[in-house]
């Protein structure tokens, strides 16, 4: 059974940014699209963005359009999230999970906290 | 509409039966994915497809779909199951490639 292993997050002030990494292990890393999911405090999941198996498709959520940027490089079984102008609401446990729209495997989480 | 609608709460009593609905227009086209998270924890998936589960999680979990509501069923609810649970489709509206339901909190008493 595969593993997903997140690393990246932390805390910055708001307009700063932060580059968030999923590494696989356990199976085919260039099949399976793989998404990033996230919570805020007192709020449910929310899905933010998705990336096809080959890179070429990537898919946001309106709220971070424009802001975060998905990436992967097969050749190391890594998925990035580049978060850029980060604002205070973007504050969240960021995980990131494989799939698109069904999740099987998940990552344990990053920490994000946006605040001055 | 492409939101996802869950009941914010419900609770169930040892050994007995709960269903937590997913309301929705995209699972009149997609079949919905059901996770449960407990806190501090990363989700997990319980149910996928028309109604299957992944390796390792309980039969007692079961899922189905009608119209443009979608179920998830507990038979025989255990302390364990206390946890929030998540519905998830795809998003028809093509903005977003995944939507997430609201989320219900299962208390077991």
């Amino acid at each position: 059974e595969g593993q997903l292993l997140q690393s990246g997050g932390g805390l910055v002030q708001p307009g700063e940014s932060l580059r968030l990494s999923c590494t696989a292990s356990g199976f085919t890393f260039s099949s399976p699209g793989i998404s990033w999911v996230r919570r805020a405090p007192g709020k449910g999941l929310e899905w933010v963005s998705g990336i096809s198996g080959t890179g070429l498709m990537t898919y946001y959520a309106d709220s971070v359009k424009g802001r975060f940027v998905i990436s992967r490089d097969n050749s190391v079984n890594t998925v990035f999230l580049q978060l850029e102008r980060l604002r205070v609401e973007d504050t969240a446990v960021y995980y990131c999970a494989k799939g698109l729209w069904e999740f099987d495997q998940w990552g344990q989480g990053a920490p994000v906290s946006v605040s001055s | 509409s492409s939101e996802l609608t869950q009941d914010p709460a419900v609770s169930v009593a040892l050994g007995q039966t709960v269903r937590i609905t997913c309301q929705g227009d995209n699972v009149r086209n997609y079949f919905p994915s059901w996770y449960q998270q407990k806190p501090g924890q990363a989700p997990i998936l319980v149910i996928y497809g028309k109604n299957n589960r992944p390796s390792g999680i309980p039969d007692r979990f079961s899922g189905s779909t009608s119209g443009n509501t979608a179920s998830l069923t507990i038979t025989g609810a255990q302390t364990d199951d206390e946890a929030d649970y998540y519905c998830n489709s795809r998003d028809i509206s093509g903005n977003r490639y995944s939507v997430f339901g609201t989320g219900t909190k299962v208390t077991v008493l």
